[in-house]
């Protein structure tokens, strides 16, 4: 299986400040015939299902705010939040779609400082 | 747009089987790939499996012994059955659409359902 990392487990970042999280795939997750990276990313609030926020690496969801940005290629992916509101405090989670078993990272807690 | 709800008990005893039923309302389940997604409390997720309408299934091999996941398309609903569940299968339950898209090309998971809690315990 594809083993998913995040880096930090949490961070506690100040309002308006940049939090910036990591994800790294023990595979390229660049797929060389369509040089797409197959990789998502997903936010998930206490008691809600996880929701679809960034694909491809880099294309924000319908509705997401531009504060939310995708980065990265082949094995090492970077979510950044440029400003963080209060409501953007939840748990992050990167999956690759390229492999099978699809698998996840083992989540990012993102808090107010 | 497309919503899924689970449904099924949210408790069932070691070593019995789990069912769980997703229903798809809003399109067709015959457009895309359904799977299953599983997270233990406090934990992350796992992929547990995916159906087409076809009926052409696939399952993660951590689970694949224990797995089947079949599909109703008359009632729109797919269905996950989990037998010899042990304390370690309790989590929520997702039912979300995705792994493929309708063309049969890689996608990631969207939109999920509420998910269901499912306690195993005698």
């Amino acid at each position: 299986d594809v083993v998913m990392t995040q880096s930090p487990d949490s961070l506690a970042v100040s309002l308006g400040e940049r939090a910036t999280i990591n994800c790294k795939s023990s595979q390229t997750v660049l797929y060389s015939s369509d040089n797409k990276n197959y990789l998502a990313w997903y936010q998930q609030k206490p008691g809600q299902p996880p929701k679809l926020f960034i694909y491809w690496a880099s294309t924000r969801e319908s509705g997401v705010p531009d504060r939310f940005s995708g980065s990265g290629s082949g094995t090492d992916f970077t979510l950044t939040i440029s400003s963080l509101q209060a409501e953007d405090v939840a748990l992050y989670y990167c999956q690759q779609y390229l492999h099978t078993p699809r698998t996840f990272g083992q989540g990012t807690k993102v808090e107010i400082k | 747009q497309v919503q899924l709800q689970e449904s099924g008990p949210g408790l069932v005893k070691p070593s019995e089987t789990l069912s769980l039923t997703c229903t798809v309302s809003g399109d067709s389940i015959n457009n895309y790939y359904w799977s299953w997604v599983r997270q233990p409390p406090g934990k992350g997720l796992e992929w547990i499996g995916y159906i087409h309408y076809s009926g052409n299934t696939n399952y993660n091999p951590s689970l694949k012994s224990r797995v089947t996941i079949s599909i109703d398309t008359s009632k729109n609903q797919f269905f996950l059955n989990l037998n010899s569940v042990t304390a370690a299968d309790t989590a929520v339950y997702y039912c979300v659409r995705g792994y493929y898209d309708s063309r049969g090309y890689s996608n990631p998971f969207d939109p999920w359902g509420q998910g269901t809690l499912v306690t195993v315990s005698s």
